[in-house]
């Protein structure tokens, strides 16, 4: 039963354009919302958050928007680079165990 | 220079042996976490601990056992009783359990290879 998704495992996109990765979750009464991006036997890298209080967090080219009542999170790259390819996960923080919940991640390609 | 270290970048293990894998960190965390990254599949949660002589069952604990003597590390050991031990393991500390909205920080990950 999974409480976070990712329902897309793979995306490719041109260089310069958008990527747009997308999360779901289940619990509304989750608060903090992360994403992280991880290369091949490399220990994943936070990448940018989001507090519930907010829709929207910006840093750089990565913007995370989040909409709670269809309990969905998107990061939105722009522009795309080749180096952003690599496996992006999207995080959840249960503020009640104190646990991270983590979505089975999106590899992402960006193509030249 | 703060970070996390894991050891040995790469581990083999025999039908039958215990194997403990290291997770060090030096940002003065009080929680540390393993997960557990098979092809294809999310991060799952096996151990955590939110403080010194403290830990608690993750979502994958049978096999696996940890301790927490010391605030810097959180060795996982994988016995014998873990039967598909092969997958990369990744270590990871946060300020404080139960601080809101705390990020989480991860290792370089081990992985674990059976013979």
């Amino acid at each position: 039963d999974q409480q976070v998704k990712q329902n897309s495992p793979s995306l490719s996109v041109q260089e310069g354009r958008i990527s747009i990765l997308n999360c779901d979750y289940t619990n509304s009464m989750f608060d903090y919302f992360l994403w992280y991006k991880k290369y091949p036997a490399e220990g994943p890298t936070f990448l940018i958050s989001i507090s519930s209080i907010k829709d929207k967090n910006e840093d750089g080219r990565f913007t995370v928007f989040l909409n709670k009542s269809a309990k969905h999170l998107s990061l939105h790259i722009v522009p795309s680079q080749p180096g952003d390819s690599a496996v992006y996960f999207c995080a959840v923080l249960d503020s009640g165990t104190y646990k991270y919940i983590f979505g089975t991640g999106t590899r992402l390609k960006v193509l030249a | 220079d703060g970070g996390i270290t894991q050891s040995p970048k790469y581990l083999f293990r025999k039908e039958g042996q215990n194997v403990t894998l290291s997770c060090e960190q030096n940002l003065n965390h009080d929680a540390m976490y393993w997960y557990r990254q098979d092809p294809g599949q999310g991060l799952r949660l096996i151990y955590y601990s939110q403080i010194v002589n403290d830990f608690q069952k993750g979502d994958i604990a049978e096999g696996y056992s940890v301790s927490r003597e010391k605030k810097e590390s959180f060795p996982l050991t994988v016995t014998s009783a873990q039967k598909n031990p092969t997958a990369f393991y990744l270590c990871a500390s946060s300020i404080a359990a139960g601080a809101l909205q705390e990020t989480q920080y991860f290792g370089p990950g081990t992985r674990l290879l059976v013979l």
